[in-house]
């Protein structure tokens, strides 16, 4: 069945450094590639999404990059700050059947203060 | 933005009796929502998919008559844990998507912390 796989689970980085989690997918019928941030106990949020069609996005210090032919998808944080502590979640979905959201083991972010 | 309420935000309830969990969308129509459910430090694991007006789709391993869902209006859907267990015990996140023709983003609630004793 359709399989989203997440690297790496854990990350550890320094104030102001950049980090980088990267996705890849196994159904080439995936149209739409959503992140996800979530804190310890809360909901997760929603921070940034792309699209079949497009190639990179960037809002602000995030971005994200796909590849559809290599079906791998990343994001990328730059000038990380310890509120950017927190589980990252990939996912991939697709119209149809359903608009089932396959995610990510999720990617545990800690920056150093 | 689009908002998702949950309710209960927690429940503790004894083995054998069945709970029900509500989760609305507050500022939008859902056509479908999902019900997740997450251990500790995982991942988001899809229970069902919920659609209004029609039976949920469960995933493979998910007990129909275990987890009922009803998706009774545009803005309500409901899981019902019935005679649960402690292994039943888990993070419940229920999440809805914007029905729009070109929108696919999906909104989680808070999510319900259930423990069976």
């Amino acid at each position: 069945g359709e399989n989203v796989e997440q690297h790496p689970s854990t990350l550890s980085v320094q104030e102001g450094d950049s980090a980088v989690i990267k996705c890849t997918y196994s159904d080439s019928a995936s149209n739409y590639f959503p992140w996800y941030k979530q804190e310890l106990g809360k909901r997760p949020q929603l921070i940034i999404d792309i699209r079949s069609n497009v190639g990179e996005k960037k809002d602000q210090r995030i971005a994200v990059t796909l590849n559809k032919t290599a079906k791998h998808f990343s994001l990328h944080i730059t000038e990380t700050q310890p509120e950017d502590s927190a589980v990252y979640f990939c996912a991939a979905s697709k119209e149809g059947g359903g608009f089932k959201t396959i995610f990510g083991a999720g990617t545990r972010l800690f920056v150093k203060a | 933005g689009a908002v998702v309420s949950q309710h209960p935000s927690w429940v503790i309830c004894k083995s054998g009796t069945s709970v029900k969990i509500e989760c609305r969308s507050l500022d939008f129509q859902a056509t479908t929502m999902f019900w997740y459910r997450q251990f500790p430090k995982q991942s988001l694991m899809l229970m069902a998919t919920s659609n209004e007006g029609s039976k949920a789709t469960y995933e493979q391993g998910v007990e129909k008559d275990k987890f009922l869902i009803n998706h009774a209006s545009l803005t309500l859907s409901t899981l019902t844990v019935t005679s649960a267990h402690p292994e039943d015990s888990s993070f419940y996140i229920c999440s809805a998507r914007v029905s729009t023709t070109v929108s696919y983003e999906q909104y989680f609630g808070p999510g319900t912390r259930l423990t069976v004793t």
